[in-house]
């Protein structure tokens, strides 16, 4: 089946400090792959997504690109903040997934310190 | 903006019991679903629901469980006598759209059975 891994955590960061979590993926097919994050308190929100390889994904400073060639989906940022400290997961849906479940990762936890 | 809502935020119950948690999904939103989060482990699907009928399920989803739209708001997932192994983070989900996209989730429910 379709299956999500991820780096383990924490990730602890200084703040401006470069950021990669890294994700790699087990499907048939072309899934669609996304980023959740998960801020202290509150539910998972979409970061950005791919649907197709060779797609970027970006947002609020977040990127991510989708490499069928090694099926991952690795998330970077140039200079994280603070307020960028949450937990991240990736997940995916399979291309002949007719209602839309979402399979995750574990989560890696992103601590950024002042 | 519109959001997904749960209640409660935490539930205490005694194994054996049963317990009902609750989501308000987007008002516009077709597609529900329950997924969960044992401490530390995956983020797990349980169900899908559209139209009034489970759509989809998982193994973990056993006789134990249902789920029901009483009304026009609300999406209940019972837990009909709750064991120690039920204990975990409780997320509903919904989307409007069919096809592979965005699942707008809600804040969870923490369930520790004793």
């Amino acid at each position: 089946g379709n299956s999500v891994t991820q780096m383990e955590g924490p990730v602890t960061l200084s703040e401006e400090a470069f950021l990669t979590i890294n994700c790699t993926y087990t499907a048939t097919g072309y899934p669609s792959i996304f980023w959740y994050v998960q801020y202290p308190g509150e539910g998972l929100q979409l970061l950005l997504k791919a649907t197709k390889a060779d797609d970027k994904g970006s947002n609020k400073g977040f990127e991510a690109t989708y490499r069928k060639e090694t099926t991952s989906f690795h998330l970077e940022k140039g200079s994280v903040q603070v307020s960028d400290s949450a937990v991240y997961f990736c997940a995916l849906i399979g291309e002949n997934t007719g209602f839309q479940k979402l399979v995750f990762g574990t989560g890696t936890r992103l601590l950024v310190s002042p | 903006e519109p959001e997904v809502t749960q209640t409660p935020s935490h539930q205490v119950t005694q194994m054996g019991q049963e317990v009902i948690l609750r989501c308000v999904p987007i008002s516009n939103h077709l597609y529900f679903y329950w997924y969960r989060q044992i401490l530390g482990q995956k983020v797990e699907f349980l169900v899908s629901f559209y139209n009034n009928e489970i759509s989809e399920k998982s193994e973990i989803f056993d006789d134990q469980f249902s789920v029901e739209r009483p009304d026009g708001s609300n999406f209940t997932l019972k837990i009909r006598s709750t064991k120690l192994e039920d204990s975990a983070m409780y997320f509903c989900a919904s989307t409007g759209l069919a096809g592979r996209n965005e699942q707008f989730f809600g804040p969870g429910t923490r369930l520790t059975v004793l």
